[in-house]
């Protein structure tokens, strides 16, 4: 299958400061990555859709200026938290349409740690 | 309220056995996909299926799309522990790019 990678896979950081989470289609172009939030032993909560080119669409209660998304090429979309809190940690995964198809891809995840 | 509700929440069986986990809507999807995420990482995808009434196989896994395009079933024949995991559950429906999510089913398969 096609590949979809996150980096960092972990990280911790201060309270205040700002943490960039990059997603990578390696072996695809696309045009449309989503960002996911999941809690410990919960579903996926989708948070954002990021579209090449164009501004992200928010899901309702997502703050766009806490979670900042860029999507500047084909192949990359980052997830910045701002001024991260405590409350902001949480596992984020990364996903990818597969040539615009029915397929998606999602990245291995990224753990946020906020102390 | 949930757009796609999975069952059974919580399984566990002991290897060897047979098991179906479902995934029900009231709603249409135009694609559904099957996942499977083991904790800490990202999910997996299994399978999608796209026709109404498509049945799938994958090894000892065997995937169902419901005719009216609003279910689908997962069975595993054999359980073994290394199927242990978090099965979700994945629809989309036309002219949406976003997946629905079930809330998942924690299967336990003990030795």
């Amino acid at each position: 299958g096609a590949v979809v990678s996150q980096h960092p896979s972990r990280v911790i950081c201060k309270s205040g400061t700002s943490v960039k989470i990059e997603c990578r289609s390696l072996d695809f172009q696309a045009t449309t990555m989503f960002w996911y939030r999941q809690f410990p032993k919960q579903s996926l909560m989708l948070m954002a859709t990021s579209n090449e080119g164009s501004k992200a669409t928010y899901e309702q209660g997502v703050e766009k200026d806490k979670f900042l998304i860029n999507h500047a090429s084909l192949t990359l979309s980052t997830l910045t938290v701002t001024s991260a809190h405590p409350e902001d940690s949480s596992f984020y995964i990364c996903s990818a349409r597969y040539r615009n198809g029915n397929t998606i891809y999602f990245g291995e995840g990224s753990w946020l740690t906020v102390v | 309220t949930q757009l796609l509700e999975q069952s059974p929440q919580f399984l566990s069986i002991q290897e060897g056995e047979n098991l179906t986990v479902y995934c029900n809507s009231s709603s249409v999807f135009s694609s559904l996909q099957w996942y499977r995420q083991e904790p800490g990482e990202g999910p997996v995808l299994l399978v999608t299926v796209v026709t109404g009434g498509e049945v799938k196989k994958l090894k000892r896994l065997t995937f169902q799309f419901g005719d009216a395009r609003k279910d689908s079933s997962l069975h595993i024949t054999a359980a073994q522990p290394g199927d242990t995991g978090l099965y979700l559950c994945a629809g989309a429906q036309g002219g949406s790019e976003k997946l629905v999510f079930g809330k998942g089913t924690k299967l336990t398969v003990n030795p």
